[in-house]
């Protein structure tokens, strides 16, 4: 069974910073490609950044590029998400899923970031 | 604003059918066939309905089917049953530089 395990959320001040982790169990994960994803509360869903099975290459939507960070080690079978300059709109839980192909097959079960002072 | 549309809302009673619409535009559902659609219950993680506009992971009822007309694609939800209370969201693949964009999703009532 594949299980995915977000940590690392908290309350953090406008401009500070905070790393997100996400162990893996269930799966190879070396083979595949992990995402972030995040859920302001009570809105949508917003694709946050991916990094390709080896860490090789990553992509970031605009409203975090250069200013969010994604990693991995897969010796570890732990994802990261290190997040600078955090902003109030960046008040989100925020998911990793394992992609295939072009969609999110697996979800873990959140962790709450507040930006808030 | 999310980047597809998604109505906020739809409704049925159980045993019937309701269909949710997802659109986007030439640059990401009419582009690709990679639309995929996710159940979300209250408090709890989405999970993988549809993926590849049509097609259903193994596991999940073959009462929930995808669909896609040029930059419009729907989810259709047959036999309906109070369980299938939750939002739902699409997601298409949208190339670079955008990826993956989602809509809004759309809250399920089962009257």
């Amino acid at each position: 069974e594949v299980r995915l395990l977000e940590s690392g959320g908290g309350l953090v001040q406008p401009g500070g910073s905070l790393r997100l982790s996400c162990a893996a169990s269930g799966f190879t994960f070396s083979s595949y490609s992990m995402s972030w994803v995040r859920q302001a509360p009570e809105t949508g869903l917003e694709w946050v950044s991916t990094i390709t099975d080896s860490g090789a290459s990553t992509y970031y939507a605009d409203s975090v590029k250069g200013r969010f960070t994604i990693s991995r080690d897969n010796s570890k079978k732990t994802l990261y998400l290190q997040m600078n300059s955090l902003r109030a709109e960046d008040t989100a839980v925020y998911y990793c899923a394992k992609r295939v192909g072009f969609y999110f097959d697996s979800w873990g079960q959140g962790t709450l970031v507040t930006v808030s002072s | 604003q999310s980047a597809l549309t998604q109505p906020r809302s739809v409704s049925g009673s159980p045993g019937q059918s309701v269909t949710v619409s997802c659109t986007g535009t030439s640059s990401d559902v009419g582009a690709y066939n990679y639309v995929s659609w996710y159940q979300q219950h209250p408090g709890k993680a989405p999970k993988l309905l549809i993926y590849d506009v049509n097609k259903g992971p193994s596991g999940v009822p073959d009462r929930f089917s995808g669909s896609k007309s040029g930059n419009t694609a729907s989810l259709t939800i047959s036999g309906l049953q109070a369980e299938d209370e939750a939002d739902y969201y699409c997601c298409s693949h949208a190339g670079s530089p955008t990826y993956w964009v989602f809509g809004g999703g759309t809250k399920l009532t089962v009257l």
